[in-house]
């Protein structure tokens, strides 16, 4: 079947302006993961949906990142007034429940430049 | 909370040579272990996981890691590599009980497999 699936596979985008990324999780899949991988960072967690329930936005750094997701499927990253440290590949993940026990399947990624 | 190290950012190896990419996590709760392997422009995928039962698990590309608790170590190994095993591999570790669902990464181990 389907694996999860992100939009744009590349981005390049000047300082200070706003982007949207793209999250299409396998079908039936209820939870919903975004990381961020970067040169510095390795690979860190951003945020966290299940479901219609509230989302676990602890990994976000700061306020000009956003998320959601609609019906429980699709999902949207936003990052607002893009800065240069926001460049990274981004990328998304789902698994089948959020019981720890179930493998999260990852998208390809979406690279994010920032100039 | 977790942590994971993976001790070795960079693993030049000859083919046909054996291999072992070390990871050492750390964490105040019981944890399912992961390893993903990334290729070069490709998403993660995972390559094995520990949950419970048996220490050793194995994949079906000739990886194998051990769980050790009392070392808490995920070490991943391969008896003879081939040049197809050229990737970045990645540890991971997330807490087994309700409610855990987010991943922690090690920062990654780079695989180059030399003719």
């Amino acid at each position: 079947g389907a694996g999860v699936s992100q939009s744009p596979s590349n981005k390049v985008t000047e300082k200070g302006k706003d982007v949207e990324l793209r999250c299409d999780p396998i079908s039936g899949h209820t939870a919903l993961y975004w990381y961020r991988q970067s040169l510095g960072q390795g690979l860190e967690f951003l945020i966290y949906f299940q479901g219609n329930s509230a989302p676990d936005k602890s990994g976000l750094p700061s306020d000009r990142f956003s998320a959601e997701r609609t019906g429980g499927s699709v999902s949207t990253l936003t990052i607002q007034r893009t800065q240069q440290e926001d460049s990274a590949v981004y990328l998304c993940a789902s698994s089948f429940r959020q019981d720890p026990a179930y493998e999260q399947y990852f998208g390809p990624g979406t690279r994010l430049t920032v100039t | 909370a977790q942590s994971v190290t993976q001790l070795d950012s960079q693993v030049p190896v000859f083919e046909e040579a054996p291999v072992e990419l070390r990871c050492n996590y750390s964490s105040s709760v019981s944890v399912y272990l992961f390893w993903y392997v990334q290729y070069p422009n490709q998403g993660l995928q995972l390559l094995l996981k520990y949950l419970s039962g048996s220490t050793l698990v194995e994949s079906i590309n000739g990886f194998e890691a051990e769980f050790n608790k009392s070392q808490t170590s995920f070490h991943l190994r391969k008896p003879s590599v081939h040049i197809s095993d050229t990737a970045e591999y990645f540890c991971a570790v997330k807490g087994s009980g309700a409610g855990s669902y987010q991943l922690t990464f090690g920062k990654g181990t780079k695989l180059s497999v030399i003719p």
